[in-house]
């Protein structure tokens, strides 16, 4: 069984730049989700992805978006790139939309911004 | 790997006591709770789930103690091993209509020594 794999590990942007994060979810799961995690704190929701739709959304402006492909892998963007943006981005796969079974995480991907 | 336990509650064991990891969640609501377990440099791993029906769970080396009159998640970890310092994250599911969502509590970093 293959695990939730992002990519690239670790990025470093400039403000304004946009930036495109990849995550490859775990076999058989047909959810993405998305979390932001600033340092020293817990993973924050950013949104969901279920049958190539977003699902559900947390508290983050609209420059941040996102894409799932027919074979349950995803895409984050995030545009107009701001320096507290800066963080741990993880990605999490699921079935069902996670309503009744737990989030498996990747090891996300270390943006940083300057 | 970078650090993700900055400014956190910190519990300081030795190898072989059991560990007690506590947490409040805010939600009555909440039906799902999920415990994590986050090394450096690393996405945070499922250990123990439990629902709301329930108010023990265990697995290997580890329970889940649920007291929804108070809010309140513990996680018990038997014969603590030096492996098993992390940041622990407790996460309570909030089902949406049509998506759900892990709202992460703070987290508390377990120290253990040889």
């Amino acid at each position: 069984e293959t695990g939730v794999t992002q990519s690239p590990t670790h990025l470093i942007k400039t403000r304004g730049q946009q930036v495109t994060l990849r995550c490859s979810s775990q076999s058989g799961h047909n959810t993405v989700s998305w979390y932001q995690q600033a340092l020293g704190q817990g993973p924050q929701f950013i949104f969901q992805y279920y049958r190539e739709e977003e699902n559900g959304r947390g508290n983050f402006p609209p420059r941040f978006s996102g894409l799932q492909f027919p074979n349950y892998s995803s895409e984050l963007n995030v545009n107009a790139l701001e320096l507290d943006d800066s963080a741990l981005y993880l990605c999490a796969s699921s079935n069902d939309r996670g309503q009744n079974s737990p989030l498996h995480f990747g090891n996300g991907t270390r943006l940083t911004v300057t | 790997g970078e650090s993700v336990g900055l400014h956190l509650p910190t519990l300081s064991v030795q190898e072989g006591d059991n560990s007690i990891i506590n947490c409040a969640y805010s939600n009555s609501a909440s039906d799902y709770f999920i415990w994590y377990k986050q090394e450096s440099g690393k996405g945070p791993q499922f250990i123990i789930d439990i629902r709301s029906n329930m108010d023990k769970r265990q697995g290997q080396r580890v329970t889940v103690l649920l007291n929804k009159t108070v809010k309140h998640l513990s996680l018990q970890i038997a014969a603590t091993q030096p492996g098993d310092s992390a940041v622990y994250f407790c996460a309570e599911n909030r089902g949406n209509s049509g998506y759900s969502t892990l709202t992460f509590g703070k987290g508390t970093m377990l120290l253990v020594s040889p």
